[in-house]
């Protein structure tokens, strides 16, 4: 009943460091994707991954990278944080083709930048 | 990128009373997707549309696909308390490969 699962839940970075945000499902979707949430902006695509082994970039990737280790696991790294990149971050996995039958979120982090 | 339009952005109801938002674009999608957030949580889809002028309903909720395929309309019925949240819509194009273009959220408070 896991669904997605992301870690951590909360984290606070000083300027300058790095973190990997790592997301897992269990639904044996092909497709994952990294959203950051600000307030009334909605949700931004960051990077997506159309199935193992792809990943591209959507709309906000600067400063970010992401790996698609295996089927399941979706991770994205910050290597140098930025007080800009202060958000709630979204995991979300999809059957197929993700547009027609939406996506399954996770719980997110919600990341701090000093 | 492709702007979605949703409004308002926050509503005070009170408990009982019926609810309506909407999300507009100016360009044309082929599905629509309605979400809802619960504080610290993630989006949890309610009720996907694929096809102009449909009309579908989830319990309290009634969404629509608007015949133009570019807005899309969402309806609480006698809200209550456990509404509260926030509501995204969420459009996809075909040709944008699974890459969903999200609303910027509709706030819903419900007060007793």
């Amino acid at each position: 009943n896991a669904g997605v699962t992301q870690t951590p839940k909360f984290q606070v970075l000083k300027t300058g460091q790095s973190m990997t945000l790592q997301c897992a499902q269990d639904m044996n979707h092909n497709s994952m994707y990294w959203y950051r949430q600000d307030p009334g902006m909605g949700l931004r695509l960051i990077y997506y991954s159309a199935s193992e082994g792809t990943t591209d970039k959507g709309e906000v990737p600067n400063g970010y990278n992401v790996s698609r280790l295996n089927k399941r696991e979706f991770s994205l790294r910050l290597e140098s944080a930025a007080p800009s990149q202060t958000s709630v971050y979204f995991c979300a996995s999809s059957e197929g083709y993700g547009g027609d039958y939406g996506y399954t979120f996770g719980s997110g982090t919600r990341l701090t930048v000093v | 990128g492709q702007q979605l339009n949703q409004s308002p952005q926050s509503m005070f109801i009170q408990e009982g009373e019926d609810v309506s938002m909407n999300c507009t674009s100016s360009s044309i999608f082929n599905t629509w997707l309605w979400y809802k957030q619960d504080p610290g949580e993630g989006p949890v889809l309610l009720i996907a549309l694929y096809k102009a002028g449909e009309l579908t309903s989830n319990g309290r909720l009634t969404a629509q696909f608007g015949i133009t395929r570019k807005d899309s309309f969402l309806n609480i019925s006698a809200s209550i308390p456990s509404d509260v949240g926030i509501y995204f819509c969420a459009g996809h194009r075909t040709d944008s490969w699974g890459k969903l273009q999200f609303g910027a959220g509709t706030q819903v408070v419900v007060t007793p």
